[in-house]
């Protein structure tokens, strides 16, 4: 089976400007959850989805936001960007939730 | 609080010693625990589950309730192995990780 994908692989925004990063979960995987990698706070949980519904969220603004299609497919979205918000993003996917999470390779996101 | 503790930023050994990643964790309840590696330039992989009680690539990792532990260990490290390696617990639908231990395995 493929693997987890993550489009694009490499982003770079300024501030104030929206981002939105696209994830591909393993054929067949329902959860979809997205990560912060930073070299400060290292890895930092930001939300599941599961059957298109948000089960659970990190302690991010409301500038993070995010959603799943009916294929599963995630998006997240950040808006207002912010110099701080530069970071390796991350999407994993699991069967059903509370599921071993497979990872993607990550959207590398520069703000300048 | 629900927290997960990797004490050393770099463990350093040589070719052939063994290897002993250390992982404390702080959480009520019966906990569900992970070690992911991160080869360079490589997606974060999923190591071990200690549910599974398996071994991968030599590595292992026991629970230990009673010191809130969960320690991977191999008994001879390979430079193969030369990577970050990360602790995590499942609670709540997420994923908490440990900061992570950098694994330098020397010829």
């Amino acid at each position: 089976k493929a693997g987890v994908t993550q489009t694009p692989r490499y982003l770079i925004k300024t501030r104030g400007q929206q981002v939105t990063l696209s994830c591909s979960p393993i054929s067949g995987h329902r959860s979809v959850s997205w990560y912060q990698q930073t070299p400060g706070q290292g890895l930092q949980f930001l939300f599941e989805y599961f059957s298109e519904t948000q089960r659970n969220k990190g302690n991010f603004p409301g500038r993070f936001s995010g959603r799943q299609f009916s294929n599963s497919r995630s998006e997240m979205n950040v808006s207002t960007l912010e110099l701080g918000d530069s970071a390796l993003y991350l999407c994993a996917s699991s069967l059903e939730l509370a599921d071993t999470q497979y990872f993607g390779p990550g959207t590398r996101l520069t703000v300048l | 609080a629900q927290r997960v503790t990797q004490p050393e930023k770099l463990l350093s050994v040589f070719k052939g010693a063994p290897v002993e990643l250390k992982c404390n964790y702080s959480y009520s309840g019966s906990p569900e625990l992970f070690w992911y590696v991160q080869y360079s330039r490589q997606r974060l992989q999923l190591l071990l589950r200690h549910i599974s009680r398996e071994s991968i690539k030599g590595f292992t990792a026991d629970l230990n309730k009673g010191e809130t532990s969960f320690h991977l260990k191999k008994p001879f490290a390979q430079e193969e192995d030369s990577a970050m390696y990360y602790c995590a617990l499942h609670s709540s639908y997420k994923l908490i990780f440990g900061s992570g231990t950098r694994l330098l395995v020397r010829p």
